[in-house]
Formats: C-alpha cells, structure tokens, sequence
C-alpha cells in the first residue's frame, strides 16, 4: 500500500514570500508526483508533475524531487492570496497496471495579505 | 481543453436507495476514475477503467459498482446508499496509462445520504 503523507498545515505565509510545500511517499518504486491545487468546494487542478531528480521550475512554482529521500516538494515564490488553498501531493508508479495516482491529505495553505 | 462533468453538483438521498452518479468526458480519454473526499481522509480511489467494459477495484470499493459501456462515460453506482457514503464524488480521467499522464478531474458530486 503506497502512502503519501503531508503536513496537514494550515500553513501560513506572507504575500510576496516563498511558500514551501512537503510530501513524502513510501514506495520507492514511485515513478511521478504531482503537484494539484484545491480551492474551497471546488476540484482539484493539476499545477505541476515532475518525475526527474532535481527541480522543475514553471513560472512563480518550482517542484523538487528527490528519490533516494522519497521527498517531493512545492515551492511557490511571491506567494499572493490567490495561492491560498489546499495543496495535494499525488505519486503513481509506471505503466499499465500503476494508472493509479495515490494522494496525500492535502496541506492547506493561507497567504496573508 | 479538457471538459470532465458530473451529472449533479448536490444530490441527497435516503438510506437503502440505489444512487447513480454519472460521469463524461469530452477527449476521448482511455482511463477514467471515480474517488471520493473526505475531510482528514484526502482523496480516495474507489474504481477506475482503463477501457470500455473494463474496470478495477480501487482502494476502497466496497458498497459501490461501476459501469462503463461507452468509452466517454463511467458511472459510479451505489447499490443501497448507507450514511456513511456522504461525501464528495469526485471523477477524473487521463489520456492513456503512462507515469506521466495527468488526470482531469471533473467539479464533483457532493451526495447527502439521510
């Protein structure tokens, strides 16, 4: 049973600083993560995936992973009130069969203005 | 873009009925799922298809059947709606199998069991 975990928050953080995100995951046979945001009653929507050691950046986000770790993280600069939601960390393995994407609890984070 | 929707936003329901909760994509995707949210739980997969016909148990698929007889839609059903099955429904789909195909998620069902 792979398990993702995150910290639950809330996590505060000022506008205009650097929001970091956690998760880590069990399987070490992990292949991608992903990176979804969750406003209040809406669904989730994909913000980034990353499947390589290292950073990826896209624009104000950058995702780190780092595999012998089992750590993946969410960096967001110049945090604004609009990043405030809930953050899911989702892993799945590769091919067919691993179609499956295992979430974590969600980290919610709040940007004060 | 990718359009995932749902055929309720709210439903509310009473014990023992047989619930239908309905599901269709627009971009010929081959995998579709359904999970369910809960507060301090996350998300939850219950079933996902891989193809028309086809299904596979998800992580918690007990109380629920699926149908997919049409490759753009996947149907969650509940065969006798207990009060634990309040939650929020949420589906989604994804292109093919592959490590690293996003899934689309549709704007959920949020079903009330009384």
């Amino acid at each position: 049973q792979k398990e993702v975990e995150q910290n639950s928050g809330p996590l505060s953080v000022p506008e205009g600083a650097i929001a970091s995100l956690n998760c880590t995951y069990s399987d070490r046979g992990s292949q991608s993560f992903f990176w979804y945001r969750q406003y209040s009653g809406k669904s989730p929507e994909l913000i980034m995936f990353i499947y390589s050691n290292g950073d990826k950046e896209d624009g104000r986000f950058t995702a780190q992973l780092n595999k012998a770790s089992q750590y993946v993280s969410l960096l967001i600069r110049d945090s604004q009130p609009s990043d405030s939601a809930t953050y899911l960390c989702a892993v799945t393995g590769w091919g067919f069969g691993n179609e499956k994407l295992t979430f974590g609890t969600g980290t919610r984070l709040t940007i004060i203005p | 873009d990718v359009k995932v929707t749902q055929s309720s936003r709210y439903l509310v329901k009473r014990t023992g009925e047989k619930v239908f909760l309905e599901c269709v994509q627009d971009m010929d995707h081959e995998n579709m799922f359904w999970y369910r949210q809960d507060p301090g739980l996350g998300l939850r997969l219950i079933y996902f298809s891989y193809d028309v016909k086809m299904k596979e148990k998800g992580d918690i698929p007990e109380g629920y059947s699926v149908s997919r007889e049409k490759k753009e839609r996947f149907s969650l059903i509940l065969e006798s709606a207990s009060t634990n099955q309040t939650s929020m429904y949420l589906c989604a789909s994804s292109l093919i199998a592959g490590f690293q195909e996003t899934q689309y998620f549709g704007p959920g069902t949020r079903l009330l069991v009384l």
